[in-house]
């Protein structure tokens, strides 16, 4: 069975920590993309890699840095978190180009 | 930034009513249009991937139609189950097939 993990499903932090999101597949799977959900908006892209030590800015990456030194793993970093960085955040993972997302089941971090 | 909409917003069925929604996205550039089911507490989940003009995509009483000259595509469920009750996203994918940009959703909520 495909599977995307990360690490935590709830997460509650103060403004300014610093705080790290994994995430890990075990599909070998080439690319792999950092989302935020709010409510009333679409998934927003923060940033995707396509390979490892790759990354790509997505829609909205301000505030927020990634690492990918693995294939499998794939880590989102807020270096000082803010409180409207507050949001559900999803990791996905997909083969090839355009090739269908495979999702974690989501972080929710609080930023207090 | 490209404008993906979907519509309606929400929709309350009753049990065994047929339903639709609507995906709207740029009519150029296109190269894949994704549907995914979002059930609470648990991960989004491709239902199709869809690729050519004229596209008709089925799974059980699911099913999904694509117009990419105009910029839409359809998805049908026949026959609503409370089990069927969930977020349903589109993701439209651009000629270089990395970045899927989702629509907001369309929040159905069937009742028994």
């Amino acid at each position: 069975d495909v599977k995307v993990t990360q690490s935590s499903r709830y997460l509650v932090k103060r403004t300014g920590e610093k705080v790290f999101l994994e995430c890990v597949q075990d599909m070998d799977h080439e690319n792999m993309f950092w989302y935020r959900q709010d409510p009333g908006l679409g998934l927003r892209l923060i940033y995707f890699s396509y390979d490892v030590k790759m990354k790509e800015k997505g829609d909205i990456p301000e505030g927020y840095s990634v690492s990918r030194e693995k294939k499998e793993r794939f880590s989102l970093i807020l270096e000082s978190a803010s409180t409207n960085q507050t949001s559900m955040y999803l990791c996905a993972s997909s083969l090839g180009t355009g090739g269908k997302l495979f999702f974690g089941s989501g972080t929710q971090l609080s930023v207090l | 930034i490209l404008n993906v909409e979907q519509s309606p917003q929400s929709l309350h069925v009753q049990e065994g009513d047929s339903t639709n929604f609507t995906c709207s996205f740029p009519s150029s550039n296109f190269y894949a249009l994704h549907w995914y089911r979002w059930e609470t507490a648990k991960s989004p989940e491709a239902l199709f991937v869809m690729t050519l003009n004229g596209d008709e995509k089925k799974k059980g009483r699911i099913s999904a139609t694509l117009n990419t000259k105009e910029g839409y595509s359809y998805l049908y469920i026949k026959g609503s189950q409370p089990e069927d009750s969930a977020t349903y996203l589109c993701a439209f994918i651009m000629n270089y097939g990395q970045n899927f940009v989702f629509g907001p959703g369309t929040r159905l909520s069937v009742l028994p």
